[in-house]
């Protein structure tokens, strides 16, 4: 299947900094990127979907301006937890949406556990 | 919008019984169907998929689920547990309109006992 990479893996930062997390597509290209956010023990919580050369769409109750969204090329997304808090603290998984014949396929990515301190 | 509920949020069985997570949808159309496995701190690994044709589909490390459109079900299971099935699963819904929203149930946490 489709390869979907995260980088950093784990990142712990100070309160109040800013932290940038990279989701790419390494085989494909998507135009279509998923944000999700998974608290311990739960299912994951689309935060919202991204579009190459356009706004990302935030699901309701995400802040935009918090989690910033970009997707700049076919093969990159990126999230940016401004002026993270410990509340922000969670794994945040991306999937990246191939196109294909029947139907368009989601690939994920392997998450990045971000610890705010 | 499509809700997708998983019974159970805990399911424990002994070493090399059955298996069965359950799995239901609420929609009006058949929709895709996705079962994932998450072990901790990793990411989502597809374990099968149901998109179109036969409805019982066979997926990866013995499991395989069945999308039984009168009852709106698409349970997972797998004739004989290993310890190393212990893990969360999800089910997963997308539409068929568009293919790319997905809806995730809650997760089931497998534990197998030796």
């Amino acid at each position: 299947g489709a390869v979907v990479s995260q980088h950093p893996s784990r990142v712990i930062c100070k309160s109040g900094t800013s932290v940038k997390i990279e989701c790419r597509s390494l085989d494909f290209q998507a135009t279509t990127m998923f944000w999700y956010r998974q608290f311990p023990k739960q299912s994951l919580m689309l935060m919202a979907t991204s579009n190459e050369g356009s706004k990302a769409t935030y699901e309701q109750g995400v802040e935009k301006d918090k989690f910033l969204i970009n997707h700049a090329s076919l093969t990159l997304s990126t999230l940016t937890v401004t002026s993270a808090h410990p509340e922000d603290s969670s794994f945040y998984i991306c999937s990246a949406l191939r196109p294909g014949a029947i139907y368009n396929e989601q690939f994920f990515g392997p998450g990045t556990r971000l610890t705010v301190l | 919008a499509q809700s997708v509920t998983q019974l159970g949020s805990h399911v424990s069985v002994s070493e090399g019984a059955l298996v069965l997570l359950r799995c239901n949808y609420s929609s009006s159309v058949p929709p895709y169907l996705f079962w994932y496995v998450q072990y901790p701190n990793q990411g989502l690994q597809l374990l099968l998929k149901y998109t179109t044709g036969a409805t019982l589909v066979k997926g990866i490390n013995g499991f395989e689920a069945e999308f039984k459109k009168s009852e709106t079900s698409f349970h997972l299971t797998k004739p004989s547990a290993h310890m190393s099935d212990a893990a969360e699963y999800f089910c997963a819904v997308s539409e068929q309109s568009t293919g790319n929203q997905f809806y995730f149930g809650t997760g089931t946490s497998l534990t197998v006992i030796p």
